[in-house]
């Protein structure tokens, strides 16, 4: 089955400064990788996503990049925010079954 | 929109009871809903796809007798949680996919505390 790493699994950077959490997947079936933040005691967020067909989409301050020959993705928040600090998590989903994969989880700091 | 609400959002019950959580879509049909478990400091962890009108199909080392799970409508999913133990304590999650929408999708609950005394 797949199996999604995620990495760091700690990050802290100054206000302003960018962030960047990087995915590996194992299954290369997986077309949908979605990046999610979780705030204490919420349910995880959609902040952004990417299918297959598309290296690299941006919204605003948040990018995320997929390279499907080296089966990683990952995310880019620039101009980091103290409102960014929660813990980000990545998935990998093959359309075929739907479900969702995800990482182990990065604990983002951003200190102001 | 779409939104996904659970109910309750936390519950407290003692050792041996069972604990029903509700999860709706409230503004668009889901024909699949996912199950997630969700310990401290951890990844989410699925434990079920629930399909409605159907059985659902639970993950490896998921006890379909203590995690009893019915989609009786387009709009609502249960997860009971039968004979509950303290080892049960964690965040449950739900998450919904839309009727005719994009497959992969998903649209998650705000999740519900469970602690079992």
């Amino acid at each position: 089955g797949e199996n999604v790493e995620q990495h760091p699994s700690t990050l802290s950077v100054q206000e302003g400064d960018s962030a960047v959490i990087k995915c590996t997947y194992s299954d290369s079936a997986s077309n949908y990788f979605p990046w999610y933040k979780q705030e204490l005691g919420k349910g995880p967020q959609l902040i952004i996503d990417i299918r297959s067909n598309v290296g690299e989409k941006k919204d605003q301050r948040i990018a995320v990049t997929l390279n499907k020959t080296a089966k990683h993705f990952s995310l880019h928040i620039t101009e980091t925010q103290p409102e960014d600090s929660a813990v980000y998590f990545c998935a990998a989903s093959m359309s075929n079954t739907g479900k969702l994969i995800f990482g182990q989880g990065t604990t983002l700091q951003v200190k102001p | 929109g779409a939104v996904v609400s659970q109910h309750p959002s936390r519950v407290i019950c003692k050792s041996g009871t069972s604990v029903k959580i509700e999860c709706r879509s409230l503004d668009f049909q889901a024909t699949t809903m996912f199950w997630y478990r969700q310990f401290p400091k951890q990844s989410l962890m699925l434990m079920a796809t629930s399909n409605e009108g159907s059985k659902a199909t639970y993950e490896q080392g998921v006890e379909k007798d203590k995690f009893l799970i019915n989609h009786a409508s387009l709009t609502l999913s249960t997860l009971t949680v039968t004979s509950a133990h303290p080892e049960d304590s964690s965040f449950y999650i739900c998450s919904a996919r839309k009727a005719g929408g994009n497959n992969n999708e998903q649209f998650f609950g705000p999740g519900t505390r469970l602690t079992v005394l």
